[in-house]
């Protein structure tokens, strides 16, 4: 049973246009959202969170947004820079604490 | 300030063979955790720590899997015996509380091949 979906394995984008990643989740408990970055051969890295009560959190280039009536998120990066070339895990927790579920990820190439 | 810390970094075992991992999370952190990453998955949450008592282990395979936390600080993940499914990547992480707005701090992970 997933109770976080990213449902888009790969995603292509020009260099300087934006990209967006989805995620989807069916878990009405959850009311903490978080994008980890992960490059090949490295542990995952805290990108940018959002908590239930907001609908849009923004930090420099990231942004996400909730939409918590259709139990989706997503992360908009504007503009994309190859650097940006990762795989994206989309994560939610619960209000108890942080065990958080991760979605299968979006390979994000970005290409110059 | 140091990562979390982990070795080995790769391990090829053969099936029902012993293996162990080791991790040393960021100095401070009271909440470390183990997650299997599956190829082609998420990380799903194996054992979470807070200093050296469990949390939660609900999804550790117990009847294989191990985890100890002594002291509060090191822990180790022991797999006993190995089975072909066992093959993933083993990622420790910390943070500084076990609760919200507390991000988790990942190690580079062991990749385990079984065969």
């Amino acid at each position: 049973d997933q109770q976080v979906k990213q449902n888009s394995p790969s995603l292509s984008v020009q260099e300087g246009r934006i990209s967006i990643l989805n995620c989807d989740y069916t878990n009405s408990m959850f009311d903490y959202f978080l994008w980890y970055k992960k490059y090949p051969a490295e542990g995952p890295t805290f990108l940018i969170s959002i908590s239930s009560i907001k609908d849009k959190n923004e930090d420099g280039r990231f942004t996400v947004f909730l939409n918590k009536s259709a139990k989706h998120l997503s992360l908009h990066i504007v503009p994309s820079q190859p650097g940006d070339s990762a795989v994206y895990f989309c994560a939610a927790s619960g209000a108890a604490g942080n065990k958080l579920t991760f979605g299968g990820g979006t390979r994000v190439l970005v290409k110059p | 300030e140091a990562g979390v810390a982990q070795s080995p970094r790769y391990k090829i075992i053969e099936k029902r063979q012993s293996v162990a991992f080791w991790c040393n999370p960021i100095s401070g952190h009271a909440t470390l955790y183990w997650y299997q990453q599956i190829l082609g998955q998420g990380p799903k949450l194996l054992i979470q720590f807070q200093n050296n008592g469990v949390v939660d282990d609900s999804q550790l395979p117990k009847d294989r899997f191990s985890a100890e936390r002594l002291k509060g600080v090191d822990s180790t993940l022991k797999i006993q015996p190995a089975k072909l499914e066992d093959s993933a990547v083993y990622l420790c992480a910390s943070s500084l509380v076990g609760g919200l707005n507390s991000p988790l701090h990942f190690g580079n992970g062991t990749r385990l091949t079984v065969t």
